[in-house]
């Protein structure tokens, strides 16, 4: 079986504050994908990043950036000066070679950045 | 245009009357799976298929059915609707990674959504 837990269900900061997501995921496989999605309030969902289990290096893009560890079986992702338009709902998704169809959301962290 | 349609958006029906949400896809995608969204549990996969002709459970199965006759369309099927089942549906279509058989998600086209309430 394989599980993600998003423990944070709200987030809340002020524009320009840096804020981390946090994703710890269970899988038996040693061959799996890792996802981050966000879901603005229209509705839609938008892919944000792929991760596989053998390439552990961070990655940088503008700005937002992921931690992957997994020696923690960790996924963070981190939001820097952010934005009002960053509010959003964030899913942490995982996607294993066993039951390679069979992907796994967490519950999401529901982020609200204030002007 | 790239895209995966669901229909209906919106769906107000009562218990027990069958009903079928339809999605088709136009990439000639392998992958597509069913999703549903409620508050505080992020997607919960429904169904998925791989290929035509091939179907898996996902993690609530109960009370769907889905087919998968052709590669572009992936109907999902609610026999005997009821109230729990309520939801906002996703249907999803992905090419499969070259190398892994996996489905790539980072490549995922995903439907407008459908409303769904079960009265």
């Amino acid at each position: 079986a394989q599980k993600v837990t998003q423990a944070q269900t709200e987030i809340s900061v002020v524009e320009k504050e840096d804020v981390t997501l946090d994703c710890v995921y269970e899988t038996r496989d040693t061959t799996y994908y890792l996802f981050w999605y966000k879901q603005p309030p229209s509705g839609e969902l938008v892919f944000l990043i792929r991760r596989n289990s053998f390439d552990e290096q961070n990655e940088i893009s503008g700005r937002y950036s992921w931690n992957f560890q997994k020696s923690t079986s960790s996924f963070n992702f981190t939001i820097t000066a952010s934005q009002v338009v960053d509010s959003a709902v964030y899913f942490c998704a995982l996607s294993g070679l066993t039951n390679a169809g069979k992907s796994t959301f967490g519950d999401g962290t529901t982020l609200t950045v204030k002007p | 245009e790239a895209q995966v349609t669901q229909n209906p958006r919106y769906l107000i029906t009562v218990t027990g009357k069958k009903l079928t949400v339809t999605c088709s896809q136009n990439m000639n995608h392998e992958y597509m799976s069913w999703y549903r969204q409620d508050p505080g549990l992020g997607l919960r996969q429904i169904y998925y298929s791989m290929n035509v002709e091939v179907t898996d459970k996902g993690d609530v199965p109960e009370g769907y059915k889905v087919s998968r006759k052709e590669k572009r369309n992936f109907p999902l099927i609610l026999e005997s609707p009821s109230p729990n089942q309520t939801s906002l549906y996703f249907c999803a279509s992905s090419p499969l990674t070259r190398t892994l058989y996996l489905a790539d998600l980072a490549e995922a086209f995903f439907g407008q959504g459908t409303r769904l309430t079960v009265v």
